[in-house]
């Protein structure tokens, strides 16, 4: 149990589907991040978000938009992915942006149809 | 940008064996993490490494952080089933901490 949880932990869905990743840390931190995992390939952060404000997109194609509510809830909204977007992603939270440790949570396997 | 690379890609060991897993960058580490990741789950927090020549443990498992804060090790003692998994190296990217850079890991199995 990290403290951060995610759902849901499977996720299939078609091309022109709308569907949304949620993410909830009780931890009391301020930083959030959505990454990507890829077979063969190191985690890619997606975007960052401290005290609810995102502070870094990192080129990451609008299909997928990030909302962060507040410092304990992040989502990944989806809408029409693509097949290569099929992969496993992963929230994670820290205290803050300032090199603390990242806590992850246990990620949300998606397949894109 | 900071690119780790580790070795080996993968390992496996026959269980009570000790084994290394390496880290290393082109630049200065500036924080250094490693992880635990298990098959399609999150990453498990290991340990973090600042200083150069620190060195940290906990349980059989004992990281290191060169002089130089460009190589780290990560070393398992009398390896076990439990060990198994795919070891993340992951790096602050400069000063600010703002960002991880990870390496693509390292898959350990221990055979019992």
């Amino acid at each position: 149990e990290t403290g951060v949880t995610q759902t849901p932990r499977h996720l299939v869905m078609g091309m022109t589907n709308k569907k949304s990743l949620k993410c909830e840390q009780h931890l009391g931190h301020n930083a959030m991040y959505w990454y990507k995992q890829s077979a063969k390939k190191p985690l890619e952060l997606m975007f960052v978000y401290n005290f609810k404000e995102q502070t870094e997109n990192n080129s990451v194609p609008s299909r997928f938009s990030p909302e962060c509510p507040n410092s304990s809830h992040l989502f990944l909204h989806l809408h029409t992915l693509q097949p290569e977007d099929s992969a496993l992603y992963l929230c994670a939270s820290s205290q803050d942006l300032g090199g603390r440790a990242q806590h992850f949570g246990d990620g949300t396997r998606l397949s894109i149809l | 940008s900071q690119e780790l690379e580790q070795s080996p890609q993968s390992l496996i060991v026959q269980e009570g064996k000790n084994l290394t897993i390496n880290c290393t960058s082109s630049k200065t580490l500036y924080g250094l993490y490693w992880y635990k990741q298990k098959y399609g789950e999150g990453l498990i927090f290991l340990m973090m490494l600042q200083k150069g020549g620190e060195e940290k443990s906990h349980e059989k498992i004992t990281a290191k952080l060169d002089e130089k804060k460009q190589q780290s090790s990560l070393h398992i003692t009398a390896s076990q089933p439990s060990h198994a998994g795919i070891y993340l190296c992951g790096a602050d990217k400069a000063t600010s901490g703002s960002r991880l850079t990870f390496g693509e890991g390292t898959q350990l199995t221990v055979n019992p």
